[in-house]
């Protein structure tokens, strides 16, 4: 199946400092990234919609200044926390896409990054 | 909106015992179904899906059938193993919502020996 990785896997950062959090789709191309957010153990709370070549479309109550989305390339989005405070130490997913062969819906999630925010 | 309703965890099994967590479903269209586990410390991995009515969805043992007129789809396993203990979620998602998951909370599963 298709490949999604993220990097870096865990990051502890001071608050204050911003952090960038990498996902690529690996052997396949990603119109369509999506981001999450997962408190422990919680669910997956959709942030936004990362789309190659245009403006991340953000769910309500998630701030696109605080977290900013770029998706500059059609294997390559990042997610930027700015400012990050300790509030936003929770665990990143990214998932995508594979627009190729048979469209079920299924969506192909990176390994996730823990950001811890001292 | 879609909605995905999960039992309520945890759920603690002895290995080899019957496993079965419920999921049902509220959506507009024909959505396709899936179960996503995650173990500790890792991000998600598709276990199985069906994308229409009557559909069985089946891996590593676990099976889920999608049930239209019951709006479920709930996952089960004959004989659990230790290394199942993960989350477990059920999850939907529609063309009209572009793909969007929307996931159930979760079902914490521990398997003891």
């Amino acid at each position: 199946g298709a490949v999604v990785s993220q990097h870096p896997s865990w990051v502890i950062c001071k608050s204050g400092t911003s952090v960038k959090i990498e996902c690529r789709s690996l052997d396949f191309q990603a119109t369509t990234m999506f981001w999450y957010r997962q408190f422990p153990k919680q669910s997956l709370m959709l942030m936004a919609t990362s789309n190659e070549g245009s403006k991340a479309t953000y769910e309500q109550g998630v701030e696109k200044d605080k977290f900013l989305i770029n998706h500059a390339s059609l294997t390559l989005s990042t997610l930027t926390v700015t400012s990050a405070h300790p509030e936003d130490s929770s665990f990143y997913i990214c998932s995508a896409r594979d627009p190729t062969g048979e469209d079920t819906g299924e969506l192909f999630f990176g390994e996730g990054s823990r950001l811890t925010v001292l | 909106g879609d909605s995905v309703t999960q039992m309520e965890g945890p759920v603690t099994l002895s290995e080899e015992a019957f496993l079965t967590i419920n999921c049902t479903y509220t959506a507009t269209g024909y959505p396709s179904l899936f179960w996503y586990v995650q173990y500790p410390g890792e991000g998600l991995q598709l276990l199985l899906k069906a994308t229409k009515a009557d559909d069985k969805g089946s891996n590593k043992g676990f099976e889920a059938t999608y049930r239209k007129e019951t709006t479920s789809f709930h996952l089960e396993k004959g004989s659990v193993q230790v290394s199942d203990s993960a989350v477990y979620f059920c999850a939907l998602s529609t063309a009209s919502s572009n793909y969007k998951l929307t996931f159930g909370k979760g079902t914490l599963l521990t398997v003891n020996p």
